[in-house]
């Protein structure tokens, strides 16, 4: 089983329309830290989340940490075919290193 | 200012076969992490490096080794090649703060025959 449970696992949807993401964990991270990547290059770091109940607006998307920093979620306003990609969330385990968890990550299709 | 670096970017083994991949990180970042990322399982954190010592360790088999060199750049090898160890390995920098970004090469394909 995944550390940290993303969810839905696929969405398709219409350009204009919103959309969340959730990302779980019954574990405590130090900080969580989403990611967004397209077909044949890395992730490319959208946002860190540190403090629990954090919210950070980016543009159109969202980010939430839990209160307990259990969990997060991304919601994204009036999507565009450009937000087409592959989202992850990741989880910094332990206090010392880079040792990040990373979600199995939701892919998403934004039609025109 | 050039980001992660990852050599080559395709790659096609046999069984048995070892490989090892490159990777240079960002100027000034001291933190290398490498990850495994497959359709099934997701991005799966092999190991980091830091100042040329490995400072954390993921739960994958002994074949899979890494080192860094006084200059930070990494590499990583695989020995006795698997079916399964087909993925995008990919390469990750920091500095050396622990909640610093990552920031992430473009990954070396590998695909094992």
């Amino acid at each position: 089983t995944q550390l940290l449970e993303q969810s839905p696992q696929f969405l398709s949807i219409q350009e204009g329309e919103n959309l969340t993401v959730y990302c779980n964990s019954s574990s405590v991270f130090s900080s969580l830290q989403w990611y967004r990547q397209e077909p044949g290059e890395g992730p490319v770091l959208l946002v860190t989340v540190v403090t629990g109940g954090e919210v950070k607006k980016l543009k159109r998307l969202t980010f939430q940490f839990g209160d307990a920093r259990k969990d997060s979620s991304l919601h994204i306003t009036a999507a565009q075919p450009g937000d087409t990609g592959l989202y992850l969330c990741a989880g910094l385990l332990g206090e010392y290193g880079n040792k990040l968890v990373f979600g199995a990550g939701t892919i998403l299709r934004v039609k025109s | 200012k050039a980001g992660v670096t990852q050599t080559p970017r395709y790659l096609i083994k046999t069984r048995g076969q070892q490989v090892t991949l490159s990777c240079s990180p960002i100027s000034g970042h001291r933190s290398v992490s490498w990850y495994q990322q497959t359709p099934g399982q997701g991005l799966q954190f092999l190991f980091e490096y830091f100042s040329e010592t490995q400072r954390n360790k993921g739960n994958f088999p002994g074949r899979f080794s890494g080192r860094q060199f006084s200059n930070s750049r990494s590499e990583m090898n695989v020995s006795t090649l698997e079916l399964g160890d087909s993925a995008l390995y990919l390469c990750a920098s920091s500095k050396d703060r622990v909640d610093s970004p990552l920031h992430f090469g473009n990954g070396t394909r590998l695909t094992v025959t």
